[in-house]
């Protein structure tokens, strides 16, 4: 199975709202409302902020959305703050009963 | 809240087996519903499903690792375990156990903190 293609990396200045994307297949994203989203500092452990496409676990900032469309899921930050700064990573069930990650994104908030 | 803790050598040699545990407090492994799973982050690069197992002794595994990978419950001590086989240097990497409290395959919402094994001689 392939990784979910990721941008390797995005921007944006304090305030703005910015977009990660996740591309995948009929076999993963597409398929299934079954995407995740985590956020990771280094050194830290990732941390789930959307999972099943939409949903925020509890204690997750609503800044935090998550949205999808055919074989692309999206995650969106608005609001930016310095604290966002993080690699972040989609995942997707796939249709052989297996867990897919995307290749992390790079976020800077310039 | 749930604690998560990987434990196990980080150094393995080329060709033997890698075995981790992850020690879990605050919950049982057998709560209806729980998958717990292990993912892996080589050195500048990003996460990898190594797989899953679910409360009911259910695996599923990583199509890339499926012949070299076990996982497994221990209900006795509250662990469950990673075995990995006839390792090489690409298995290099920070291991991660995590679980799933929200019933979802993909949903991993409690981590441990990682723990770097290195495969070299």
């Amino acid at each position: 199975q392939s990784a979910l293609t990721q941008p390797a990396s995005v921007s944006g200045s304090p305030g703005q709202s910015i977009t990660i994307s996740c591309t995948g297949s009929t076999s993963d994203v597409g398929g299934y409302n079954y995407v995740s989203w985590y956020q990771h500092l280094p050194g830290k452990a990732p941390k789930l902020i959307i999972y099943d496409v939409y949903n925020r676990p509890a204690g997750v900032s609503n800044r935090f959305s998550g949205s999808k469309s055919g074989n692309t899921a999206s995650l969106t930050i608005s609001g930016l703050q310095a604290e966002d700064e993080a690699d972040f990573y989609c995942s997707s069930y796939t249709d052989s009963i297996t867990l897919v990650f995307g290749g992390g994104t790079k976020l800077t908030v310039l | 809240q749930l604690h998560l803790q990987e434990s196990g050598p980080g150094l393995v040699k080329p060709s033997e087996t890698l075995s981790l545990t992850c020690s879990v407090s605050g919950g049982s492994i057998t709560s209806r519903g729980y998958y717990w799973g292990w993912i892996r982050q080589p050195p500048g690069k990003g996460l990898a499903w190594i797989g899953t197992i679910y409360y009911s002794g259910s695996t599923y595994y990583s199509p890339s690792l499926k012949s070299r990978v076990s996982i497994s419950l221990d209900t006795s001590k509250n662990q469950f375990s990673l075995k990995l086989t006839s390792v090489t240097a690409a298995d290099t990497a920070l291991y991660y156990c995590a679980t799933s409290t929200l019933g979802n395959f993909e949903a991993f919402d409690f981590w441990g903190q990682g723990t770097m094994v290195t495969v070299s001689s």
